[in-house]
């Protein structure tokens, strides 16, 4: 069973923030948050991951709480191509063969 | 560079026929994994394999074999092809490095129809 809850849907307008949430109240302290997204009828595509402190690269910024027990995912100037599933996906640091168990995700759409 | 790769993109069987999906990487992985999407749903791992020569189920391995022969080539095999298995189905690897957990790259995807 996947270990996060997510908002089925959200919206967004085109440049401005997106922000999207996901609760993991029963992470561990080893294991990290990672976030996916798939675009229509694509793979899934690795966006982020973090432990504890607070991540960004050239895609998104990635916020933990400092329980640990949510985080926000953040793309700072939403484009209409950022129209997405995204998964937020808990996996323990000493994941044996690296299985992603994915859940239902949240379905961003970023409009006009 | 090439990344993942799926052969065919798509196929159509009817009901007991069986056939063989490749998945191919070009990146040195370690890790292979084939994965199944149904409408609306998330990603369900079948089996995955943690190197050359071994696999492991993974939550819905029923019905479906596989096998690493080479590290580059993840096959999936349906022997006896069901409706229930209509799905669009991913294969993915990741190069783990030290114990960390490293991230999954995915193939396109080959979209199955069993009528």
């Amino acid at each position: 069973d996947a270990k996060t809850t997510q908002p089925p849907s959200m919206d967004c307008a085109e440049g401005r923030a997106a922000n999207l949430p996901c609760n993991h109240s029963t992470i561990s302290g080893n294991e990290y948050v990672y976030w996916y997204r798939q675009i229509h009828s694509q793979g899934p595509q690795y966006i982020i991951h973090g432990l504890k402190n607070n991540e960004t690269n050239e895609m998104a910024s990635l916020i933990i709480t400092e329980d640990r027990k949510s985080s926000t995912l953040i793309l700072p100037h939403a484009t209409l191509r950022d129209t997405a599933v995204y998964y937020c996906i808990v996996i323990p640091r000493d994941n044996q063969g690296g299985k992603l168990i994915f859940g239902q995700g949240t379905e961003l759409s970023v409009k006009p | 560079n090439a990344g993942v790769t799926q052969t065919p993109k798509f196929r159509v069987l009817k009901t007991g026929q069986s056939m063989t999906l490749l998945c191919a990487q070009d990146m040195n992985h370690e890790y292979m994994y084939w994965y199944r999407q149904d409408p609306g749903m998330g990603l369900r791992l079948i089996h995955y394999s943690v190197g050359e020569g071994t696999t492991a189920k993974g939550e819905v391995p029923d019905g479906y074999n596989v096998s690493r022969l080479k590290k580059q080539n993840f096959l999936l095999g349906l022997e006896s092809a069901a409706p229930s298995q209509t799905s669009v189905y991913f294969c993915a690897s990741s190069y783990l490095s030290g114990g960390a957990i490293d991230t999954q790259y995915f193939g396109p995807g080959t979209r199955l129809t069993v009528l």
